[in-house]
């Protein structure tokens, strides 16, 4: 089955600054790959994702870029604001199953 | 906020009770998910029902059992359960033919004592 590794745990960086969260995938048959949002006693909501055909997409201060070679796929925010402190998990999985296999989380805080 | 409901959204429990955890969705999706959420762990796939049937059943200990009566309901009924279970379980409910973005409910806090 898929297997799902995301870095860091946790990200402490400055407001205004960029922040990058790093997730690897197993599965060579994986094709579509969402991006999840938790807030502190929330419920994770989807922020973007990227399906296999793209290399890059972009929403406003977010991206997420994908190599397929490598297997591994990124969120970048930039500009970082108070708000967008909160656990980020990537997932992963293909086109037909509706299971999601989840990364472990990246704990972001923006220091004011 | 409210496509995806869930009650109750705390329950302390003991390892003697049996309770039931409820999720509704008023999204009109055809799949819904029961996830467990840990301190420092994925969340955790338990079960996913598609067209009400169950599809996929991530080698859960028995004392967790899913029912879906309909495709806007999702139970999971808890026995004789163990501290370990204690966990945020969280529904969440898809539409399979419109991509794959899944809409999770607010949770259930759950404490085993």
């Amino acid at each position: 089955g898929e297997n799902v590794e995301q870095h860091p745990s946790t990200l402490s960086v400055q407001e205004g600054d960029s922040a990058v969260i790093k997730c690897t995938y197993s599965d060579s048959a994986s094709n579509y790959f969402p991006w999840y949002k938790q807030e502190l006693g929330k419920r994770p909501q989807l922020i973007i994702d990227i399906r296999s055909n793209v290399g890059e997409k972009k929403d406003q201060r977010i991206a997420v870029t994908l190599n397929k070679t490598a297997k591994h796929f990124s969120l970048h925010i930039t500009e970082t604001q108070p708000e967008d402190s909160a656990v980020y998990f990537c997932a992963a999985t293909s086109f037909g199953n509706e299971k999601l296999t989840f990364g472990t989380g990246t704990r972001l805080t923006i220091i004011p | 906020e409210t496509g995806v409901t869930q009650t109750p959204r705390h329950l302390v429990m003991g390892m003697t009770n049996k309770k039931s955890l409820k999720c509704e969705q008023h999204l009109g999706h055809n799949a819904m998910y029961w996830y467990k959420q840990s301190a420092k762990k994925p969340l955790e796939l338990m079960f996913v029902y598609s067209l009400e049937e169950r599809v996929e059943n991530n080698s859960v200990p028995s004392r967790f059992s899913p029912e879906c009566p309909n495709s806007s309901h999702l139970f999971l009924h808890l026995h004789t359960l163990q501290p370990e279970d204690s966990a945020l379980y969280l529904c969440a409910s898809s539409q399979e033919d419109r991509g794959h973005e899944q809409y999770f409910g607010p949770g259930t806090r759950l404490t085993v004592t």
